[in-house]
């Protein structure tokens, strides 16, 4: 069974930072795409960012672009997420999920358990 | 960006019966890349179907998916305990939106 362990959520102020991390021991981490997927209440599922195998090229949805960046260390089998300049509406479980494939297109195979990120004052 | 619009957004149904869910998109959907998930509460999405029909690895065949362009279904054959569950559709050949979800309830 595949794992992916995420870690780095917590409670934050508007306007402040963030670095998510997801380790993924266990499997041939180059060789698959990876998502950071958010869920909120009021905004369901929605998917954030995007890296390829070889993180070669990344995607962001138009509501974090130029302020999280996805990034990947293949080295260390674990994906990151910087969250710069935080805002209400980025509260919610972010996910760490594999995709089936190096590059698009791909489905989301598996998931992590979700780490928890609050934004307030 | 393609929108997702999933019905009905709540199923009442007794275990033993057939579940019927269905996705739309707004526009088509390109080589079927359509994917449904379970979310069971407290965990995370669990993927079920890919390809629009293709079952992936573990799923019990009463899970069946179906469809094409811009309208899509999700079949349970015959509800188990353990299938009373918030499915969401997803679309991942462009813009990886998903639908709003539609909760299947012990009636």
């Amino acid at each position: 069974e595949v794992q992916l362990l995420e870690s780095g959520g917590g409670l934050v102020q508007p306007g402040g930072s963030l670095r998510l991390s997801c380790a993924a021991p266990g499997f041939t981490f180059s060789n698959y795409a990876m998502s950071w997927v958010r869920q909120s209440p009021g905004r369901g599922l929605e998917w954030v960012s995007a890296i390829t195998g070889g993180a070669d090229d990344t995607w962001n949805a138009d509501s974090v672009k130029g302020r999280f960046t996805i990034s990947r260390d293949n080295s260390k089998n674990t994906l990151y997420l910087q969250l710069n300049n935080l805002r209400a509406e980025d509260t919610a479980v972010y996910y760490c999920v594999r995709g089936s494939a190096s590059g698009r297109p791909y489905y989301f195979d598996s998931w992590g358990q979700g780490t928890l990120v609050t934004v307030s004052s | 960006e393609i929108v997702l619009t999933q019905s009905p957004g709540t199923l009442s149904l007794s275990p033993g019966e057939g579940a019927t869910l269905s996705c739309r998109a707004s526009q088509s959907v390109s080589s079927t890349y359509l994917a449904w998930f379970q979310q069971k509460p407290g965990q995370a999405p669990r993927l079920l179907i890919y390809g629009a029909s293709r079952r992936a690895t573990g799923i019990p065949d009463r899970f069946s998916g179906s469809g094409s362009g811009t309208d899509f279904t999700l079949t349970i054959s015959r509800l188990e305990p353990e299938d009373f569950a918030v499915y969401y559709c997803q679309e991942y050949g462009s813009s990886r939106t998903f639908g709003q979800g539609t909760k299947v309830e012990i009636k």
